[in-house]
């Protein structure tokens, strides 16, 4: 099957660190990532569209300069959320685009959980 | 624009009793992806069961089954059998095909599915 890794699992940094997030996809390359966003008991909110070799496309109303995503890879996406605060505390995931004949799947990441003290 | 709607912030069902998750949806796609996803306490998003705008039979997967009924752009997610592993968070999504939706994946509220011995 196709499997997204994320790395870290979890994450607690003080507030104004930067913190880099990890997506992989380990069986299948993948040249569309995708970033979300949930608060407890709330629905996944995406946060950017990550294309390999290009700038990502930011959903409206997500800070740019603030969640910082490159795609390097065909297998790596990054997110790094940069001078991190409290209200950043949140859980992260990724997932990346397979397509399967007519359909086009995505798999998530099992997610990074970040706290900012 | 696409829009998906969860009204039922949380569900009970008897172990091995059936239950119907229910999902409507709004878009001007003429062509469009239904999903439904389970999310249990450790985050991870797992996919349950797909079903395409112009598939003609409703989809099915072991004990989940999706009423699809086009007309009424309704998706409801029918879980059979129900186990106590199946209490979770359950999300209905759409992927729109075209235009800026293409790819994207718009998720509802989500509803909380607990199951009782």
């Amino acid at each position: 099957g196709a499997v997204v890794s994320q790395h870290p699992s979890r994450v607690i940094c003080k507030s104004g660190t930067s913190v880099k997030i990890e997506c992989r996809s380990l069986d299948f390359q993948a040249t569309t990532m995708f970033w979300y966003r949930q608060f407890p008991k709330q629905s996944l909110m995406l946060m950017a569209t990550s294309n390999e070799g290009s700038k990502a496309t930011y959903e409206q109303g997500v800070e740019k300069d603030k969640f910082l995503i490159n795609h390097a890879s065909l297998t790596l996406s990054t997110l790094t959320v940069t001078s991190a605060h409290p209200e950043d505390s949140s859980f992260y995931i990724c997932s990346a685009r397979i397509f399967r004949g007519v359909i086009n799947e995505q798999f998530f990441g099992p997610g990074t959980r970040l706290t900012v003290l | 624009a696409q829009k998906i709607t969860q009204t039922q912030p949380g569900m009970f069902v008897q172990e091995k009793e059936a239950v119907t998750l229910d999902c409507t949806y709004d878009t001007s796609d003429p062509s469009y992806g239904l999903f439904w996803y389970k999310q249990p306490s450790s985050g991870e998003m797992i996919f349950l069961i797909y079903q395409g705008s112009y598939d003609q039979q409703n989809a099915t997967e072991g004990r989940y089954s999706l009423n699809f009924q086009k007309a009424r752009k309704s998706a409801n997610l029918v879980i059979s059998a129900s186990q106590l592993g199946d209490s979770a968070m359950y999300f209905c999504a759409m992927r729109g095909a075209g235009g800026t939706s293409y790819g994207k994946l718009t998720f509802g509220q989500g509803t909380i599915l607990t199951v009782h011995p």
